[in-house]
């Protein structure tokens, strides 16, 4: 089975300060994409990055990183000097067939709520 | 550019009620997925449409069903409306000419009160 697990339910930071969010995943495809989604109060899903399987590089984008090892199953985001306008609930999904084939069926971890405080 | 298009946005229905919720992909994207978030939950997928043909169902309860259109809009009706279906019904196209490339562009979303 598929499956995407986010430890952390919550994270606390100051302003500034630099925090990781973390991201496991399981699945028994070859080919796969990974997907960082952002979620603010407003509601609606911000994308962040998108990678796919065949691609470890890590990426860089102002002040948001993230490292891709497939080797752990890991794909963890990082944003550096954390501002207030970042709080907010992260969600990491990996592209699925649970139910059926198609990989557009994204399976979402339970989110990560980070608050960045002044 | 243009986005996934979602209607209404917001909707306050009471129980045993129906509700239908819109969709409008992006152009030339043939692909619709129904996602349903619940308050404090993560996303859950509901149906697909590829050609507007269903192509994935996933945890869509019963009394939820949904099509696609020739002009591939999408539309989600629910009925007998229950307080747990209270959520944020989002819709994501994408394009499928050669299968899943892992462009998939979400809608703002329809928030659903139901009272």
């Amino acid at each position: 089975a598929q499956k995407v697990t986010q430890a952390q339910t919550e994270i606390s930071v100051v302003e500034k300060e630099d925090v990781t969010l973390d991201c496991v995943y399981e699945t028994r495809d070859t080919t796969y994409y990974l997907f960082w989604y952002k979620q603010p109060p407003s509601g609606e899903l911000v994308f962040l990055i998108r990678r796919n399987s065949f691609d470890e590089q890590n990426e860089i984008s102002g002040r948001y990183s993230w490292n891709f090892q497939k080797s752990t199953s890991s794909f963890n985001f990082t944003i550096t000097a954390s501002q207030v306008v970042d709080s907010a609930v992260y969600f990491c999904a990996l592209s699925g067939r649970n139910y059926g084939g198609s990989q557009g069926n994204l399976i979402f971890g339970k989110g990560t709520k980070l608050s960045v405080k002044p | 550019a243009a986005g996934v298009i979602q209607s209404p946005r917001h909707l306050i229905k009471e129980k045993r009620e129906t509700a239908t919720l819109k969709c409008y992909p992006i152009p030339r994207h043939d692909t619709v997925y129904w996602y349903q978030q619940g308050p404090g939950q993560d996303p859950q997928f509901l149906i697909s449409f590829y050609e507007k043909m269903q192509s994935d169902k996933g945890s869509i309860p019963d009394r939820f069903s949904a099509q696609q259109f020739s002009d591939y809009h999408s539309e989600l009706n629910m009925s007998s409306l229950e307080l747990g279906d209270s959520a944020l019904y989002f819709c994501a196209s994408s394009p499928r000419t050669s299968g899943f490339t892992g462009e998939l562009f979400f809608g703002e979303g329809s928030r659903l009160t139901v009272l």
